[in-house]
């Protein structure tokens, strides 16, 4: 079936440190991937998002790139703040439907 | 932009009472919501959805009479979590199809805890 694998976590970083977190997937059909973030008591937000293969999303200084060949999307950011702190959900939708399919999320702390 | 609000945040009840979320589109009308669950170290999974008006469809494995999903208006839906037991205490999140470009919106999540 579809599904979403992300790398555990937590993770702490120090403030302007390089940032990676995993995320493979696995689709039946031609998915859109995702990356949500959560910040303490709201809402999950779109990140950034790719809806086909070689296709980068960005934005915030996040990075990831649509990977079919390694059916991954990693999450990167080269310099992290104090501010970035929160939940990523990496996630997959297919093309044909409304339903979501998440990883587990990975907590980011970063530390001054 | 589109802005679900999802209340509460957090509950802690007693096994055996009944628990109502509140998630409410704030600035566009939802026809379609979908409320998920994570349990610890686990992914977030979509229960159900539910469409304005009619039914909600539950994913395999939820139960329907207990998790009771009221969609009466374009602007809110409810889930009731009833009879709760300590396996229950999960995040409950909701989230909404928004027309146009705006793609999905979430809430903020409820922690529920059962004890």
């Amino acid at each position: 079936g579809d599904s979403v694998t992300q790398m555990e976590g937590p993770v702490t970083l120090s403030e302007e440190a390089f940032l990676t977190i995993n995320c493979t997937y696995t689709a039946t059909g031609y998915p859109s991937l995702f990356w949500y973030v959560q910040y303490p008591g709201e809402g999950l937000q779109l990140l950034l998002k790719a809806t086909k293969a070689d296709d980068k999303g960005s934005n915030k200084g996040f990075e990831a790139t649509y990977r079919k060949e390694t059916t991954s999307f990693h999450l990167e950011k080269g310099s992290v703040q104090v501010s970035d702190s929160a939940v990523y959900f990496c996630a997959l939708r297919l093309n044909t439907g409304n339903q979501f399919y998440f990883g587990t999320g990975t907590s980011l702390t970063v530390i001054p | 932009g589109a802005v679900v609000s999802q209340h509460p945040s957090r509950v802690i009840c007693k096994s055996g009472t009944s628990v109502k979320i509140e998630c409410r589109s704030l600035d566009f009308q939802a026809t379609t919501m979908f409320w998920y669950r994570q349990f610890p170290k686990q992914s977030l999974m979509l229960m159900a959805t539910s469409n304005e008006g009619s039914k909600a469809t539950y994913e395999q494995g939820v139960e329907k009479d207990k998790f009771l999903i009221n969609h009466a208006s374009l602007t809110l839906s409810t889930l009731t979590v009833t009879s709760a037991h300590p396996e229950d205490s999960s995040f409950y999140i909701c989230s909404a199809r928004v027309d146009g470009n705006y793609g999905y919106t979430f809430g903020s999540g409820t922690r529920l805890t059962v004890v």
